[in-house]
């Protein structure tokens, strides 16, 4: 089974805090992804990246970058906290290229409160 | 600008009967789509998929049909059960990787 690991489920920090959210798979897959999830408005992809050292933008990157030194590994970085960012955070993994071959395993997400 | 959209954010359907969930797109470009259920404090997990070459894919109690003229996808559940009261997402595929989501719909399953 495909085990996709949040290091937090609940986190509250401050504005204009660095924020750092971890996520470990441990089926050896290429892509990762991170989500918010907001209500109305479901998930929105903010960053994926197909493999080591490798990111690509999603549709909503700004304020956020990302870290992946590992394959297994895949880091979410709020540079400064802001209040719009609370949201749930989640990470997602994939073992192929295409898609279509094997769908996206999310871990169990992070609730991020920004004060 | 929503490319793929839930227009029922619930849905209230009597246990037995059928449940019918709704997900109409706008990006012609999309080649696939999937369903995803979430439960509460859980991660979206992968329902069923279909390939725009396709207009029906079925899995045990789950069909999605596929539209592609009039760009409308749907969720068939039958019959429902209560452990399939959760929020279902539709999604499409953008080129290799790239999933968007609609806003999902929360199906409540009654006894």
């Amino acid at each position: 089974d495909v085990k996709v690991t949040q290091s937090s489920r609940y986190l509250v920090k401050r504005t204009g805090e660095k924020v750092f959210l971890e996520c470990v798979q441990d089926m050896d897959h290429e892509n990762m992804f991170w989500y918010r999830q907001d209500p109305g408005l479901g998930l929105r992809l903010i960053y994926f990246s197909y493999d080591v050292k490798m990111k690509e933008k999603g549709d909503i990157p700004e304020g956020y970058s990302v870290s992946r030194e590992k394959k297994e590994r895949f880091s979410l970085i709020l540079e400064s906290a802001s209040t719009n960012q609370t949201s749930m955070y989640l990470c997602a993994s994939s073992f192929a290229r295409v898609l279509r071959v094997q769908p996206q395993h999310f871990g169990d997400g992070t609730r991020l409160s920004i004060l | 600008d929503q490319q793929v959209k839930q227009n029922s954010p619930s849905l209230s359907v009597q246990e037995g009967r059928i449940s019918i969930l709704n997900c109409d797109y706008t990006n012609s470009m999309f080649d696939y789509f999937l369903w995803y259920k979430k439960y509460p404090a859980e991660g979206p997990t992968f329902l069923i998929s279909i390939s725009s070459i396709k207009d029906k894919n079925e899995d045990g109690r789950f069909t999605v049909f596929l539209n592609k003229s009039a760009k409308h996808l749907s969720l068939h559940i039958v019959p429902s059960q209560p452990g399939d009261s959760a929020v279902y997402f539709c999604a499409g595929l953008q080129g290799a990787q790239k999933l968007v989501f609609g806003q999902g719909t929360r199906l409540t399953i009654n006894p």
